[in-house]
């Protein structure tokens, strides 16, 4: 069946820091991939997404290109800021609807 | 634009009760999914509805679990009865349209259930 393999953390940077959170699919067919966050007390959000192979989703900064010969979706951004202290979430959308979730990395970022 | 409503936010139960949760899609989302997310984890789809028919419950542990979802607004699901495994967050999502399209599901808060 389809999964999701994403670094899982936790994760502490300093602001101004570069991150990369990593995530690797299995999946049949062309998925489409997003990243969604969880800040503290609140509901999931969507962060970005992609629908095909060599897409780029962007978003508040985030960057994650659709990799269809190493079927990886990682997250990037190039300056971090306390604000984006939240868990992120790697997912994958098939053909059923059925979201399928990595597990998860908490970042912090300090001042 | 309201988002989706879920209610209770928490709940603490003993083993062997019941328990029941709400959910109230955004307007006009004929698309309601229910997912379980144990600590550390993703979340995991239980069920999805399309109007007011579930199309994919194969993971809903149908011997303690129920979900219902009449006129195919708002939802219920509920478990009866709790054992102490079933802690974790029950979110509850809405996308716009139904299969064939990967549309955007928008979460709710979530009900933090704990059974004791």
């Amino acid at each position: 069946g389809n999964s999701v393999t994403q670094m899982e953390g936790p994760v502490t940077l300093s602001e101004e820091a570069f991150l990369t959170i990593n995530c690797t699919y299995t999946a049949t067919g062309y998925p489409s991939l997003f990243w969604y966050v969880q800040y503290p007390g609140e509901g999931l959000q969507l962060l970005l997404k992609a629908t095909k192979a060599d897409d780029k989703g962007s978003n508040k900064g985030f960057e994650a290109t659709y990799r269809k010969e190493t079927t990886s979706f990682h997250l990037e951004k190039g300056s971090v800021q306390v604000s984006d202290s939240a868990v992120y979430f790697c997912a994958l959308q098939g053909g059923s609807e059925k979201l399928v979730f990595g597990k998860g990395m908490k970042l912090t970022v300090n001042p | 634009e309201a988002g989706v409503v879920q209610s209770p936010r928490y709940k603490i139960i003993e083993k062997k009760q019941p328990v029941a949760f709400w959910c109230n899609p955004i307007s006009g989302h004929n698309t309601l999914y229910w997912y379980r997310q144990n600590l550390g984890q993703g979340p995991e789809l239980l069920i999805r509805y399309e109007n007011e028919e579930a199309v994919d419950d194969s993971q809903l542990p149908k011997d303690r679990f129920s979900a219902e979802r009449l006129k195919g607004v708002d939802s219920t699901l509920k478990i009866q009865p709790a054992e102490l495994g079933d802690s974790a967050v029950y979110l509850c999502a809405s996308s716009p349209r139904g299969a064939g399209g990967h549309n955007e599901q928008y979460f709710g808060p979530g009900t933090r259930l704990t059974v004791t």
